[in-house]
């Protein structure tokens, strides 16, 4: 079965500095998808960043950054320049190329220190 | 604001009562999810709808149903209400094997 592991269920990061969330998922398939979305306060489920397995380059929107070992069935995100408005849960999805439910990890509760 | 659309915002019922969840899709997306989420079982996927037809079904119980009409609308009815249905209720769309962009969600409460 396929499945999303957020081992860190909260991280808490100081304003302005850089933070890595993880995101471990187990699969079988060779096509496939994976997603970080963020939740904040106001409940909104909002895309971060979106990486297809078939590329080898990390996906990059802004101060966002993936990093994708396929072979290790890693995703980590990181953040850069840490802001107060990225305070929010972040999840971790999945999905096939064929499938396209999302499967998701438990959230992790980023803080942003002032 | 992604463009999609859902309402109502917020649905406080009691138990056994029947509602009815309404969401419209990103203006040219054609699939529509719907996803549970709760404290004690995180996100879940429910249903998809393609264009009208039934797609893929997750972890949806016999008591909930969903259609998608020909307007691409779609609607998640819920029946015999239970204390545990309580939850947020998203719907999603995409283009076929797209990003999917979520509503704000309706936040159910059975009393």
């Amino acid at each position: 079965a396929q499945t999303v592991t957020q081992s860190q269920p909260e991280m808490s990061v100081q304003e302005a500095e850089t933070v890595t969330l993880s995101c471990t998922y187990d699969t079988s398939e060779s096509d496939y998808y994976l997603f970080w979305y963020k939740q904040p306060p106001s409940r909104q489920m909002i895309l971060v960043i979106r990486q297809e397995a078939y590329k080898q380059q990390n996906a990059t929107e802004n101060r966002f950054s993936v990093n994708f070992q396929k072979a290790a069935k890693s995703f980590s995100l990181k953040i850069s320049d840490s802001q107060l408005g990225d305070a929010a849960m972040y999840f971790c999805a999945y999905r096939t190329g064929s499938n396209y439910q999302l499967i998701w990890g438990a959230g992790t509760k980023l803080i942003i220190k002032p | 604001d992604s463009g999609v659309t859902q309402t109502p915002k917020h649905l406080i019922t009691a138990t056994g009562q029947r509602v009815t969840l309404r969401c419209s899709p990103r203006s040219g997306d054609l699939s529509v999810y719907w996803y549970q989420q709760s404290l004690d079982q995180g996100l879940q996927f429910l249903i998809q709808y393609y264009n009208g037809e039934e797609r893929a079904k997750g972890n949806i119980l016999e008591r909930f149903s969903a259609q998608q009409f020909p307007d691409l609308h779609s609607e998640l009815n819920l029946s015999s209400l239970e204390l545990g249905d309580s939850a947020l209720y998203f719907c999603a769309s995409s283009t076929p094997a797209d990003t999917q962009y979520f509503g704000p969600g309706t936040r159910l409460t059975v009393l």
